[in-house]
């Protein structure tokens, strides 16, 4: 049973563009919400949460913002740059530091 | 140092060797965290040390035993693999293992199993 769901395998989107990126999950009781990029040959390297009690959070080009009762996050970044092409893994936590991730989104920015 | 390092980048082993894969940081965090990741899948958590005590553990295969040796180093032993087993091994380390935390990666260990 996925309890975090990115339906998207893939996106891509003009350089200067926004590009955003959907993440659904099953379990209410998740009370962090956490996105990672991922290099081919590269460990996931962190980006950007957000608490539960929140509704949105910003960081430079990144923005989460979550919907509780619709169990959906999105993440933001504006404006997309080549170097932002990666695959994208939404993740969540509760109680601890167990993560369970998505199935990634691999985004593609085009000059 | 921000960084968690991982050796071997590479391992080929067969079904009857042992070898161990080892994780490092620097950081301070007293939290370390091993998953593993098939091709086109998402990270799955295998182990948890939380203070160098083993807190997650989950349902992984006895062939895979982690050990904690101190604050800063993670290993994972390997013995009697099964080809099904090859994969990419990381390694995580985060402050202190609670939600929220960051989590820091590394590079990860290719295993093949043959």
């Amino acid at each position: 049973d996925q309890q975090v769901k990115q339906n998207s395998p893939s996106l891509s989107v003009q350089e200067g563009r926004i590009s955003i990126l959907n993440c659904d999950y099953t379990n209410s009781m998740f009370d962090y919400f956490l996105w990672y990029k991922k290099y081919p040959a590269e460990g996931p390297t962190f980006l950007i949460s957000i608490s539960s009690i929140k509704d949105k959070n910003e960081d430079g080009r990144f923005t989460v913002f979550l919907n509780k009762s619709a169990k959906h996050l999105s993440l933001h970044i504006v404006p997309s740059q080549p170097g932002d092409s990666a695959v994208y893994f939404c993740a969540a936590t509760w109680g601890g530091g167990k993560l369970i991730f998505g199935q990634g989104t691999e985004l593609s920015v085009k000059p | 140092d921000t960084e968690v390092t991982q050796t071997p980048k590479h391992l080929v082993m067969g079904m009857t060797n042992k070898k161990s894969l080892k994780c490092e940081q620097h950081m301070g965090h007293r939290a370390m965290y091993w998953y593993k990741q098939k091709a086109k899948k998402p990270p799955e958590l295998m182990f948890v040390y939380s203070y160098e005590k083993l807190s997650i553990n989950e349902s992984v295969p006895s062939r895979f035993s982690p050990e904690c040796p101190n604050s800063s180093l993670l290993n994972l032993h390997l013995h009697a693999l099964q080809p099904e087993d090859s994969a990419l091994y990381l390694c995580a380390s985060s402050h202190a293992g609670t939600s929220g935390d960051e989590q820091f990666f590394g590079p990860g260990t290719r295993l093949t199993v043959l």
